[in-house]
């Protein structure tokens, strides 16, 4: 089992730039939480997913953020305009049966907005 | 309610000794509470967890112990070696919720 994909592993990027960080979970998997990691915040969950349907999006900073689940194996997190505080780790993470069993990370993603 | 609140923030001891880190929980639905271990550049990883119906769950030099009726677990590392030198994070999560993480400890154990 390849575990959790993401990509790009690092990404600068400019000031009002789109940014689209992405995520394979692992197959049969069927729920899928996207966190951001900063020194500040710790690992902040951002929204989550059970069965490619978003549960709880409370955690998306505003509205430049948004998060889409296109089917079970494949998912997006998108920041359009980026800014230089969106400057983080951003982690994808899968697990079969959300709260019942531990979660596997991904590798994430470094993202340098400046 | 939602947090879990960890300590200490940073931890240095020497090689063969105790690592102790502890958390804090307030929510009574809790009822899974996993540790996770991040080297640098990595992912969390998860490393041990317990369920509220025992009160300590050993596998290898890791062990949780967890007090229910404090609302406190921790983690303790036996025999520490400097390869366990990491950030380590407690969580916990309601049944069907999501994982609530503690702030971190980043453990340095020193040859």
């Amino acid at each position: 089992d390849a575990g959790v994909i993401q990509s790009p592993r690092h990404e600068v990027t400019e000031m009002g730039q789109e940014v689209t960080l992405r995520c394979k979970p692992i197959s049969g998997h069927n729920s899928l939480f996207w966190y951001r990691q900063t020194m500040m915040r710790g690992l902040e969950l951002l929204i989550y997913f059970n069965n490619n349907v978003p549960i709880d999006d409370s955690g998306m900073p505003e509205d430049r953020f948004s998060a889409k689940m296109p089917n079970a194996s494949f998912s997006t997190l998108k920041i359009q305009p980026s800014e230089p505080r969106d400057s983080a780790v951003y982690f994808c993470a899968s697990s079969f049966t959300a709260g019942r069993y531990g979660y596997t990370f991904g590798s994430g993603t470094r993202l340098t907005v400046v | 309610q939602q947090q879990v609140k960890q300590s200490p923030q940073s931890l240095i001891v020497q090689k063969g000794g105790i690592s102790i880190i502890n958390c804090a929980y307030e929510n009574t639905a809790f009822d899974y509470f996993p540790w996770y271990q991040q080297f640098p550049g990595k992912g969390p990883a998860l490393l041990i967890a317990i369920r509220p119906d025992v009160s300590e769950k050993k596998e290898g030099r890791f062990t949780i112990s967890f007090n229910k009726s404090a609302k406190q677990f921790s983690l303790h590392i036996m025999d520490s070696q400097p390869g366990d030198s990491a950030t380590y994070f407690c969580a916990a999560t309601p049944r069907g919720g999501k994982l609530i993480f503690g702030q971190g400890t980043e453990l340095s154990v020193k040859p």
